[in-house]
């Protein structure tokens, strides 16, 4: 599997954007990027994937340059409960794919 | 209507001692997995199955055997437990691999 690189530690405000970024400069072609969060003691949450093009939903925007080296996720509106640690994973989707985590960003939203 | 549930939720037990975790899925998904989160946070797959069929085997020790009566539910059994043993499994079920859902985790602690 493609590996990935995030910042291990970042901080928002309240009610501000958070913009997490990942580095997968060695994805394949038919390699997806995925996005998951896990919640302290909490089971991962997944949050939203793309191929190439950007990706919205009620929980996040993905924005994937367009070389696919790179992808930002963004919550728009942080909340206190959207402290986590965030991972950025990249996978194929053959059966016998797997999700590998790394260490992920741990986010911090502050008042 | 939990989604993806795990029992028990905490387990303490003595080195040496047999064990198993149970998990169950509700959400007709036909693929479901076994990961271990250790203290340091890693987060690392076991198993999975697909249609009761083992589809991933990462390198775990002998000790540990999943099962899959049929396709809502996986259960692990450990023999004889170590003290590395020590950590929160989680299990997930997906229809498409990369977007998994995780249960709520079985904390476990030998003594």
């Amino acid at each position: 599997d493609a590996k990935t690189t995030q910042p291990p530690s970042m901080d928002c405000a309240e009610g501000r954007a958070a913009n997490l970024p990942c580095n997968h400069s060695t994805i394949s072609g038919n390699e997806y990027v995925y996005w998951y969060r896990q919640i302290h003691s909490q089971g991962p949450q997944y949050i939203i994937h793309g191929l190439k093009n950007n990706e919205t939903n009620e929980m996040a925007s993905l924005i994937i340059t367009e070389d696919r080296k790179s992808s930002t996720l963004i919550l728009p509106h942080a909340t206190l409960r959207d402290t986590a640690v965030y991972y950025c994973i990249v996978s194929g989707t053959g059966t016998a794919s797997k999700l590998t985590f790394g260490t992920g960003t741990r986010l911090q939203v502050t008042l | 209507d939990t989604a993806v549930s795990q029992t028990p939720k905490y387990l303490v037990t003595q080195m040496g001692n047999d064990k198993s975790i149970k998990c169950e899925q509700n959400l007709g998904h036909d693929t479901m997995y076994w990961y271990k989160q250790d203290s340091k946070k890693f987060l690392k797959i076991m198993f999975s199955y697909n249609n009761k069929e083992l589809i991933i085997n990462e390198t775990v020790p002998n000790r540990f055997s999943p099962k899959s009566p049929d396709k809502a539910h996986l259960n692990l059994h450990i023999n004889s437990l170590e003290l590395g043993d020590s950590a929160v499994y989680f299990c997930a079920s997906s229809q498409e691999p990369g977007t998994q859902y995780f249960g709520p985790g079985t904390r476990l602690l030998v003594l």
